[in-house]
């Protein structure tokens, strides 16, 4: 069966940088889009990019250009997102999805559980 | 961007009965809409696409509509498991994908 799981919760000070794993099983990893979803404590959903593992083409949400780097490595069916200059606003709990078809223009058929990233100083 | 806005925040009903959610987007996003269901500390499962697709094993129970900018996710009779929040997604015009505000269904 389709399973994403992702590395645990994570602390870190303001300006730092975290990077969330995201290992897919269950599906031929390469031909579906990963995409990264965060939800900020009482707040609805961000997008904020997508990858395909097949080539590692991305797309950024503008909100996040510059300070997110999504990266996969295919020998480990594995997907990447780094957040660098850290701040208060950047704690919330963060969610990688997979596509349900092959384009990246598709809603999500499966989600992992999720990771918090709380920045405290 | 495309600005969806689900209503209402909160709905309260009672176990067997129908519960009816909406979704308006700032402009058409077509047939383009997704949605989904959220349980604390689990994962979002994906309830409807394409507006009116049940995903694969979603029960009968759940039932989306609209086209355009006015959608509609129904649950015909709420049993305990389906207390939850429910949120949409536009899928039409993006950068940026976005999503609804979200609905908590809570037990009446």
């Amino acid at each position: 069966q389709v399973q994403l799981l992702q590395s645990g919760a994570e602390v870190k000070k303001p300006g730092a940088s975290v990077k969330v794993s995201c290992k897919a099983s269950g599906y031929t990893f390469t031909a579906y889009y990963i995409h990264w979803v965060r939800q900020a404590p009482g707040q609805g959903l961000e997008w904020m990019g997508w990858i395909t593992p097949n080539s590692g083409g991305t797309n950024y949400a503008q909100s996040f250009q510059g300070r997110v780097t999504l990266t996969t490595d295919t020998s480990i069916s594995t997907a990447y997102m780094e957040l660098s200059r850290l701040t208060s606003d950047d704690t919330a709990i963060y969610y990688c999805a997979k596509t349900r078809g092959v384009v990246p223009w598709e809603p999500f058929d499966y989600w992992a559980q999720g990771t918090l990233v709380t920045v405290s100083s | 961007e495309i600005v969806l806005t689900q209503s209402p925040a909160t709905l309260s009903v009672s176990p067997g009965e129908r519960a009816t959610l909406s979704c308006r987007a700032s402009r058409t996003v077509r047939n383009d809409l997704a949605w989904y269901q959220h349980k604390p500390g689990q994962a979002p499962r994906l309830l409807i696409y394409g507006a009116s697709t049940r995903a694969t094993g979603i029960p009968a129970r759940f039932s989306g509509s609209g086209s355009g900018t006015e959608f509609t996710l129904t649950i015909s009779s709420l049993q305990s498991e389906d207390f939850a929040v429910y949120f949409c997604q536009q899928y039409n015009n993006w950068p940026p994908l976005t999503f609804g505000g979200g609905t908590k269904v809570e037990i009446k």
